[in-house]
């Protein structure tokens, strides 16, 4: 069965500085897509980043970073010069096939981030 | 613009009523849409996979005859909440889109909020 595993529940960052948000997962297949979705209080996912089990670079998006270390099936977010509009829920998801051949999306547990001034 | 659109983005209604969400994807065909379920301060729990012109797979402990999914074309899902009781009040999102081998995202729509008194 896949897993994702977030294990801070809760971050704080200053303004400005840098954070790493974790996330393990689990999986048996060899094809696979990893992503993170940021959900304000207002309830919309907002994508933010791909990282696909076979690219060899780690994903950028802008101020968003994928560190992706496939041996040790983790997928850490960096999130650079945070922002208070940062603030937020993260969630890190997984993509795969799906028992009916149709792929499937499954997300991690999240991790609240809050941005102080 | 947004490319999935989900209506209503709330209801309140007494228990017992059944209550219909739609899910539309508004520029392109998707022949699978996912349904989630997301409690308060918790993650999205997959529910079930929407498959146009044949049965939704539901996720184990989701009850088939409770949420009723329906994928008649290839630009609607609907979910039937039948019988709903205050327990079902919740965050429902859908979302499509993506490949399993593409770093296409899933888009979502912005959910709907069901509360049930």
């Amino acid at each position: 069965a896949q897993k994702i595993t977030q294990t801070q529940p809760g971050m704080f960052v200053q303004e400005k500085e840098a954070v790493t948000l974790d996330c393990t997962y689990d999986t048996s297949d060899q094809s696979y897509g990893l992503f993170w979705y940021k959900q304000p209080s207002s309830g919309e996912m907002i994508f933010l980043i791909y990282q696909g089990s076979y690219d060899e670079q780690n994903a950028t998006e802008g101020r968003y970073s994928l560190n992706f270390q496939k041996a040790r099936k983790s997928a850490n977010l960096v999130i650079s010069a945070s922002q208070l509009g940062d603030s937020a829920m993260y969630f890190c998801a997984m993509r795969e096939i799906g028992e009916t051949s149709y792929d499937k999306v499954i997300f991690g547990p999240g991790t609240s981030l809050s941005v102080i001034p | 613009g947004a490319v999935v659109s989900q209506h209503p983005s709330w209801v309140i209604c007494k228990s017992g009523t059944s209550v219909k969400i739609e899910c539309r994807s508004l520029d392109f065909q998707a022949t699978t849409m996912f349904w989630y379920r997301q409690f308060p301060k918790q993650s999205l729990m997959l529910m079930a996979t929407s498959n146009e012109g044949s049965k939704a797979t539901y996720e184990q402990g989701v009850e088939k005859d409770k949420f009723l999914i329906n994928h008649a074309s290839l630009t609607l899902s609907t979910l039937t909440v039948t019988s709903a009781h205050p327990e079902d009040s919740s965050f429902y999102i859908c979302s499509a889109g993506g490949q399993i081998y593409s770093n296409q995202p899933q888009h979502f729509g912005d959910g709907t909020r069901l509360s049930i008194l």
